[in-house]
C-alpha cells in the first residue's frame, strides 16, 4: 500500500505561499498524486492531481520529483478562507481505485 | 460544485435500528464509492460500485451493503446499527474508463445514532 505522510498542522498568514509536502516511499508505478481541501463537515474538494514534474491550475501548484516519493502542495497568497484539513493521496493500485486518507494537514491562516 | 448530491444530509437513528443514504452520482460518471469520516479522522473507505456490482470493500463489516442503479446513483445501507456508526457518510463518484480517475465528493450526510 502507497501511504502517505504529511504534517498534522500548519500556519501561516493571509497573503504568504503556503507549501505543504507529502511523502510517499512506497508509490506505484502507475499511482496518481491527489490533494483534497476539506472544510468541517463538508465533502473533500479535488485540488489538484499530477504523476510527475510540475501541475499548475487556477487553485495551486504540485511539484513532484522525478523519483516520486514526495510531493509538494503549493497555495499562493492564502486567504482566510484556505483554512481547512488538505490531503494527499496516493491511487491504490489494485484495481479498487480506493482513495486512502491518512490524517491531513490541519492549515490555519491567521489575518 | 461537483454534482454529486446525496440525501437525506442529516439523520438521528437508534441503536438497532436501518439506514439507508442515498447518493446521486454527477453526469457522465459511472462509479460510486461511499466512504464514513469519523469526526477528526479522514474518510475510510466502505465499497465501490461499478456497472452496478461492488467493486472493491474496505474492513467493514457486512451489515455495510450497497446498491448501484442503472442510473448509476447508489445506496448505502446500514443494518443493525451501532453508536460507533456515528459518523459522516461520503459519497464519491468518477468515471471508470481513463487511466487517471478523479473521484468527486457530494456534501456528505450526518447520521448520529443514539
Amino acid at each position: 500500500l502507497a501511504k502517505t505522510t504529511q504534517p498534522i498542522s500548519m500556519d501561516s498568514y493571509e497573503g504568504q505561499e503556503v507549501n505543504i509536502t507529502c511523502s510517499h516511499n512506497n508509490i506505484a508505478t502507475n499511482d496518481y498524486i491527489t490533494w483534497y481541501q476539506q472544510f468541517p463537515s463538508q465533502g473533500p474538494r479535488f485540488i489538484i492531481q499530477g504523476y510527475k514534474t510540475k501541475v499548475t491550475n487556477e487553485v495551486a501548484s504540485l511539484f513532484i520529483p522525478a523519483d516520486r516519493k514526495s510531493s509538494t502542495l503549493s497555495l499562493p497568497r492564502v486567504s482566510l478562507s484556505d483554512t481547512a484539513v488538505y490531503y494527499c493521496l496516493v491511487y491504490l493500485d489494485t484495481g479498487r481505485r480506493a482513495l486512502t486518507f491518512g490524517s491531513g494537514t490541519r492549515l490555519q491562516v491567521q489575518p | 460544485e461537483t454534482g454529486v448530491t446525496q440525501s437525506p444530509t442529516h439523520l438521528i437513528k437508534t441503536r438497532g435500528q436501518q439506514v439507508t443514504l442515498r447518493c446521486s452520482s454527477q453526469s457522465g460518471h459511472n462509479t460510486v464509492s461511499w466512504y464514513q469520516q469519523a469526526l477528526g479522522q479522514g474518510p475510510q473507505f466502505i465499497f465501490q460500485y461499478y456497472r452496478e456490482e461492488e467493486n472493491g470493500r474496505g474492513n467493514f463489516p457486512p451489515r455495510f451493503s450497497g446498491l448501484q442503479f442503472p442510473n448509476y446513483s447508489s445506496e448505502l445501507n446500514v443494518n443493525a446499527l451501532e453508536l460507533d456508526d456515528s459518523a459522516l457518510y461520503l459519497c464519491a463518484s468518477s468515471f471508470r474508463g481513463e487511466s487517471q480517475e478523479t473521484q468527486y465528493f457530494g456534501p456528505g450526510t450526518r447520521l448520529l445514532v443514539l
